[in-house]
């Protein structure tokens, strides 16, 4: 099955601990995204990658990390300098950055 | 700044009645529009897009139907079915450097048997 998968679906962390979230896809898209969508509020982008080994930051990347080395894998690093990170993450992937976005599952992040 | 909204927060359809979800978008120069669907704890899904050049695009049981005079968009599901009751909300985008997609708050359907 072509599709975005992300892992895992419910994470835990402490304060002021690093957190790794997965994401993976097999649409062979160029483009990949990071969003954070909070109760009541739309889909804030936090970094977007259009190609393997570049990446650029969106609205809300403070406190966020990403990399791109594979044109299929887009994790995100959510730091400790991220001051509210509790909140329900989600990954999309698109042929370009002027089509339509397919989005993963999500995570959601609870920082106890 | 440019911003893409949604009319009302919530909608109630009696099942089989038809629904209709408006959005209005602000950017004059978005020439691509989305809708998704987002049922509770699930990522968004995608429904139907639409670009600048069309007016009407008709998928199965649904209607996207662009007024680029009003900068309006508006979403029809045919005969509503409980399986409908989820979050909708719509996106933009605009072709040029940087674009990106911007997304609506989300409006939230519920069907009512």
């Amino acid at each position: 099955d072509g599709g975005i998968t992300q892992s895992p679906k419910y994470l835990f962390r402490k304060e002021g601990q690093n957190v790794t979230l997965s994401c993976e896809q097999n649409l062979n898209h160029d483009a990949m995204y990071w969003y954070r969508q909070d109760p009541g509020q739309g889909l804030r982008l936090i970094y977007c990658s259009q190609i393997v080994n570049d990446f650029q930051k969106g609205d809300i990347a403070e406190g966020y990390s990403v990399s791109r080395e594979k044109k299929e894998s887009f994790p995100l690093t959510v730091t400790s300098a991220q001051k509210n990170p509790t909140a329900f993450y989600l990954c999309a992937s698109s042929e370009g950055t002027s089509t339509g976005q397919f989005f993963g599952p999500g995570t959601r992040l609870t920082v106890l | 700044g440019e911003s893409v909204g949604l009319h009302l927060p919530t909608l109630s359809v009696q099942e089989g009645d038809n629904s209709i979800i408006n959005c209005a978008y602000s950017n004059s120069a978005s020439d691509y529009f989305i809708w998704y669907k987002q049922e509770s704890g699930k990522g968004p899904q995608f429904i139907i897009d639409i670009r600048s050049n069309m007016d009407k695009r008709q998928g199965q049981r649904v209607t996207v139907l662009l007024n680029k005079t009003v900068k309006h968009l508006s979403l029809q599901i045919a005969a509503t079915q409980p399986g409908d009751s989820a979050v909708y909300f719509c996106a933009e985008n605009w072709l040029g450097a940087n674009s990106k997609l911007t997304f609506g708050k989300g409006i939230t359907l519920s069907v009512r048997p």
